[in-house]
């Protein structure tokens, strides 16, 4: 079972709608990172995240330390959000070490 | 100017052929990282390096060697290829072990082995 699980992996959605993704861990994390990586494999980061919630024009992450347990939406959703989202954490210690999950193939049609 | 750099972009090269791949970030970053995405598009740590010193060694074969020449530099020459070694490659940065800031990934390298 990997450290890191994601929800759905897979998800097509009608453009406008909104969308979740879900991230679970099991080990005790610093912080957790957002990346989205588009056909063509470039990865980005979207958000860091420790606590809270954070927002970023459509996009919303929030997270739940004590849940271990994160979330990624897409508001308003649009056939250019179609990628592979990644939902990675970094494991607590001296080693700046990230824990991948599975990752989410979302398809937005127009 | 790209952040991280990876050459080649890709890399088609026959069974048991040496090849190598290289890195390198102009961010000024202490810590540079190569990881591996397989089919799944699953990704997993390889090898770190911080400052030229190897902190990250995860189970990998011992065909393949990182090398960091120094700090802004992390190249990863493989031995004796594999069909299972075909992947994307990913070196990404950060300004050190333990800290978030600045986490830089380069756009990967498609290595396919025939």
């Amino acid at each position: 079972k990997n450290e890191v699980e994601q929800s759905p992996q897979n998800l097509t959605a009608q453009e406008g709608e909104f969308i979740t993704i879900n991230c679970s861990y099991s080990v005790g994390i610093s912080a957790l990172h957002w990346l989205q990586q588009h056909p063509g494999g470039g990865i980005v980061s979207l958000f860091m995240l420790s606590s809270g919630k954070k927002k970023h024009g459509r996009l919303i992450a929030t997270i739940n330390i004590q849940e271990k347990h994160s979330s990624l939406h897409i508001t308003a959703s649009h056939p250019r959000d179609s990628a592979v989202y990644i939902c990675a954490v970094l494991y607590g210690g001296a080693t700046n070490k990230l824990i991948f999950g599975t990752g989410t193939l979302l398809a937005v049609q127009p | 100017d790209t952040a991280v750099s990876q050459t080649p972009k890709y890399l088609v090269t026959q069974m048991g052929n040496d090849k190598s791949i290289k890195c390198e970030q102009n961010l000024g970053h202490d810590t540079m990282y190569w990881y591996k995405q397989d089919s799944k598009k699953f990704l997993k740590i390889m090898f770190s390096y911080n400052n030229k010193e190897l902190i990250i060694n995860e189970t990998v074969p011992n065909r393949f060697s990182p090398k960091s020449p120094d700090k802004a530099h992390l190249n990863l020459h493989i031995n004796s290829l594999e069909l299972g070694d075909s992947a994307v490659y990913f070196c990404a940065s950060s300004q050190a072990p333990g800290q978030w800031v600045g986490y830089t990934f380069g756009s990967g390298t498609r290595l396919t082995v025939v």
